[in-house]
């Protein structure tokens, strides 16, 4: 089976502008989830998605705004960029099956904000 | 979810055992601990999870103490790809599945496997 995959892997923006994010989900999988990790906040919870709808939020300002398709894909959103969105964001698929949940990684995708 | 505490950093010689402590004191009755590792810029890697049972798979073994409040995670001989940041989580499994996809990372733990 293929891996998460996210595009693209690295993007450079300047501050007001927007940025949209991309992550295809392992085959089967209908749970996505993203994190922000930078240096001084580590890993931060974003949001989780599950049959297209929002299912779980982190505490994040509304600049930061996400969707999934019908085939579990999904993107995040991030508007009026701030210097302090500089930041790796990585997206997880969960897999599901009794007691067992794992979520996979995909590599991320290294955001810079000038 | 409960928090956790790991110590900063370690170091471990090649080959030899490398014992990652973790203390989850608030730990209740439903929720399992994970552990998780991240090798620099990579996405987090899934190692091992368990609830009160010490567990092992292909790439480390579990110790939970009988009361739960900490748990130890054993990577038999390690290597220099092992040198990355373990994460321990505590983390419900709930009926209603509310908490499925997030996971509350700490700051966890900075492991230098020395040749």
């Amino acid at each position: 089976k293929a891996g998460v995959t996210q595009t693209p892997r690295y993007l450079i923006k300047t501050r007001g502008q927007q940025v949209t994010l991309s992550c295809s989900p392992i085959s089967g999988h209908r749970s996505v989830s993203w994190y922000q990790q930078t240096p001084g906040q580590g890993l931060q919870f974003l949001f989780e998605y599950f049959s297209e709808t929002q299912r779980n939020k982190g505490n994040f300002p509304g600049r930061f705004s996400g969707r999934q398709f019908s085939n579990s894909r999904s993107e995040m959103n991030v508007s009026t960029l701030e210097l302090g969105d500089s930041a790796l964001y990585l997206c997880a698929s969960t897999t599901t099956g009794g007691s067992f949940y794992e979520q996979f990684f995909g590599p991320g995708t290294r955001l810079t904000v000038l | 979810d409960a928090k956790t505490t790991q110590p900063p950093s370690m170091d471990c010689a090649e080959g030899r055992a490398a014992n990652l402590p973790c203390n989850h004191s608030t730990i209740s009755g439903n929720e399992y601990v994970y552990w998780y590792r991240q090798i620099h810029s990579q996405g987090p890697q899934y190692i091992i999870h368990g609830l009160k049972n010490n567990e092992t798979n292909e790439m480390a073994s579990l110790i939970i103490t009988e009361d739960r409040k900490s748990s130890t995670l054993i990577l038999p001989h390690a290597t220099l790809r092992d040198t990355a940041v373990y994460y321990c989580i505590v983390r419900s499994l709930n009926a209603g599945g509310t908490s499925y996809g997030k996971l509350t990372f700490g700051q966890g733990t900075i492991l230098t496997v020395h040749p």
